[in-house]
């Protein structure tokens, strides 16, 4: 499968845990982002990285919550001191952004319940 | 990016062509229209995306009105695993604002 992979698709943890999630894009593609989706919205911008650098961020994102694509590759995703607001679909899409032109392709998200 | 209004549900009986509806009056003239759909607990999926012509592919049609404040979004012939949630998109080409700005979709519904 050369697709966008999430893991894990399920995450169940108790209020207060640290929790970390990770994307692996489709091979070669420069970009990479996160996404949240909670019930019933569409998918919110978290943050996205071109290669290893983080390049935007989202106010969504808290202090609470770091991401990172260490060797422009794969990218985790880390909250820490997790709340119940933060269940929700994470989902991870990536790129090949070249000349002003990329079509972003998502993977199929980690679900996150905070109990 | 542009703001869309899509309607927030719609019925199309299998086998029939199903036309989706997207409004986006303030789309300037160098942002795309891009349709993405989610099938229940899946990430979202890219359909289709242009500019001003029309575009094809072997899942969808993307009709886009001359004056560019409309679009429609066509799956010819209409199977129950079309059911999902499909978004209208529109965005600048690239560059700083990379990122999507989903509103809350269209809900299809195909039935038997």
């Amino acid at each position: 499968d050369t697709g966008v992979s999430q893991n894990p698709r399920h995450k169940i943890t108790k209020r207060g845990q640290n929790v970390t999630f990770r994307c692996d894009p489709i091979s070669e593609h420069n970009r990479l982002y996160w996404y949240r989706q909670t019930l019933g919205q569409g998918p919110e911008f978290l943050t996205y990285f071109q290669n290893e650098a983080q390049l935007e961020k989202s106010r969504l994102l808290s202090d609470r919550f770091s991401a990172e694509r260490p060797k422009g590759s794969f990218s985790t995703l880390e909250i820490q001191r997790t709340e119940q607001g933060d269940s929700a679909m994470y989902l991870c899409a990536s790129s090949l952004f070249r000349d002003t032109k990329e079509t972003q392709y998502f993977g199929p998200g980690t679900r996150l319940l905070v109990l | 990016d542009a703001k869309t209004t899509q309607p927030p549900s719609m019925d199309c009986a299998e086998g029939r062509a199903a036309n989706l509806p997207c409004n986006h009056s303030t789309i300037s003239g160098n942002e795309y229209v891009y349709w993405y759909r989610q099938i229940h607990s899946q990430g979202p999926q890219y359909i289709i995306h242009g500019l001003k012509n029309n575009e094809t592919n072997e899942m969808a049609s993307l009709i886009i009105t001359e004056d560019r404040k409309s679009s429609t979004l066509i799956l010819p012939h209409a199977t129950l695993r079309d059911t999902a949630v499909y978004y209208c998109i529109v965005r600048l080409p690239t560059g700083t604002a990379s990122k999507l700005t989903f509103g809350t979709g269209t809900r299809l519904q195909v039935t038997l």
